[in-house]
């Protein structure tokens, strides 16, 4: 089967710009999530979907990062104005369900670089 | 109370030793405790996972030991070899009744020397 699919896998932007990250997660997934991973550090959740409803966005800075998937499938990340502090991979994983029973499947992940 | 500590940060064994990594939790009420493998551009991706039901479990050569009165797990690489040369995760997180939000520890940069 096809695994988690990202893009762009790189993207470099100044600081006060938008970025805009896709995921494509793997079919027949309804738990979508992103990750922010900062160089030398374990991921750290920034949202999960349960299909098109938000399960958890305790950890996303609603600020300045948006999320939305709809119709259930792919998934966008949105950072408007990006800050210096963002620049980390952005993962996107996906799993058959909620429950940390269900194994969670990570894309490559898009590395943003902010100067 | 949600933070997993992970050590070493680094690691280095030589081809055919025995590499160990450690976590220790606080969160009593985490559930189930997976490790995840990463190589350099890729995403994490489950090595292999234990519930506190265990207090140990093993897949090839790769074992979790599981001590739940000390709130400690850690990963043994058995006869390591260069292939394994990657950072590996620990995590935690609630069984099937939550979300299944994981808290990683910070990682563990393994290199295993031929």
């Amino acid at each position: 089967e096809a695994g988690v699919a990202q893009s762009p896998r790189y993207k470099i932007i100044e600081k006060r710009q938008s970025v805009a990250f896709w995921c494509n997660p793997i079919s027949g997934h309804a738990t979508l999530y992103w990750y922010q991973q900062i160089l030398g550090q374990g991921p750290k959740l920034l949202i999960q979907f349960q299909n098109n409803g938000v399960v958890d966005d305790s950890q996303l800075p609603k600020d300045r990062f948006s999320a939305e998937r709809l119709k259930g499938v792919d998934s966008t990340l949105k950072i408007q104005p990006a800050k210096l502090e963002d620049s980390a991979v952005y993962l996107c994983a996906s799993s058959l369900d909620l429950g940390g029973a269900y194994e969670q499947y990570f894309g490559p992940g898009t590395r943003l670089t902010v100067t | 109370q949600q933070q997993v500590k992970q050590s070493p940060q680094s690691l280095i064994v030589q081809k055919g030793g025995i590499s160990i990594i450690n976590c220790a939790y606080e969160n009593t009420a985490f559930d189930y405790f997976p490790w995840y493998q990463q190589f350099p551009g890729k995403g994490p991706a489950l090595l292999i996972a234990i519930r506190p039901d265990v207090s140990e479990k093993k897949e090839g050569r790769f074992t979790i030991s599981f001590n739940k009165s000390a709130k400690q797990f850690s990963l043994h690489i058995m006869d390591s070899q260069p292939g394994d040369s990657a950072t590996y995760f620990c995590a935690a997180t609630y069984g099937s009744s939550n979300t299944g939000k994981l808290i990683f520890g910070q990682g563990t940069t393994l290199q295993v020397k031929p």
